[in-house]
């Protein structure tokens, strides 16, 4: 399979914990984006890496997330001294620089559902 | 800023039949895009029609098909010959700029269809 990949798919945590996850994009992709989705809405912009570079983050990213794509492949986003309120479906997507379609569609991972107690 | 509304929280449909999905949205830009994705209940995002505001022709995937109303900012989904595996989530979705030539995208909170057999 050559889709976006998210692992874990699933991860229960405690508030207060420290959490990883990671997001593996089709290869020849090098945009990188973070959504979250809470339950029942829409998906948000968290961020946005273009090669290594993180270009853009939304104001839902506090201080206790950051995201990372140290070679420009995988990135991984960590949340610190998680809360209730973090509870979400986090997406990655990823998309190519130039795409033969004029939209260059994102492609979205399967999301990894944390759930903090 | 895009604000993208999608009024249905939930839709029923008799298999075989056809179903509008609304969706209206707001921007100050001229030259803007828009998406629907269907989401299943496994979670992962799937794309399935793109509309650029410049476009002359509503634009059509197989059994989906866009109601693009520019004066009215509506951009409707028309699912025909609905089949019990289109029972799922669905986002329409604007694309928005980053600081490069990439986009993110805002989405709406979504209509869950639920396809009668």
């Amino acid at each position: 399979d050559t889709g976006v990949s998210q692992d874990p798919r699933h991860k229960i945590t405690k508030r207060g914990q420290n959490v990883t996850f990671r997001c593996d994009p089709i290869s020849e992709h090098n945009r990188l984006y973070w959504y979250r989705q809470t339950l029942g809405q829409g998906p948000e912009f968290l961020t946005y890496f273009q090669n290594e570079a993180q270009l853009e983050k939304s104001r839902l990213l506090s201080d206790r997330f950051s995201a990372e794509r140290p070679k420009g492949s995988f990135s991984t986003l960590e949340i610190q001294r998680t809360e209730q309120g973090d509870s979400a479906m986090y997406l990655c997507a990823s998309s190519p620089a130039e795409g033969g379609e004029k939209y260059n569609e994102q492609f979205f991972g399967p999301g990894t559902r944390l759930t903090v107690l | 800023a895009q604000k993208i509304t999608q009024t249905q929280p939930g839709m029923f449909v008799q298999e075989k039949e056809a179903v509008t999905l609304d969706c209206t949205y707001d921007t100050s830009d001229q030259s803007y895009g828009l998406f629907w994705y269907k989401q299943p209940s496994s979670g992962e995002m799937i794309f399935l029609i793109y509309q650029g505001s410049y476009d002359e022709q509503n634009a059509t995937e197989g059994r989906y098909s866009l109601n693009f109303q520019k004066a009215r900012k509506s951009a409707n989904l028309v699912i025909s010959a609905s089949q019990l595996g289109d029972s799922a989530m669905y986002f329409c979705a604007m694309r928005a700029p980053t600081m490069d030539s990439s986009y993110k995208l805002i989405f709406g909170s979504g209509t869950r269809l639920l396809v009668r057999p």
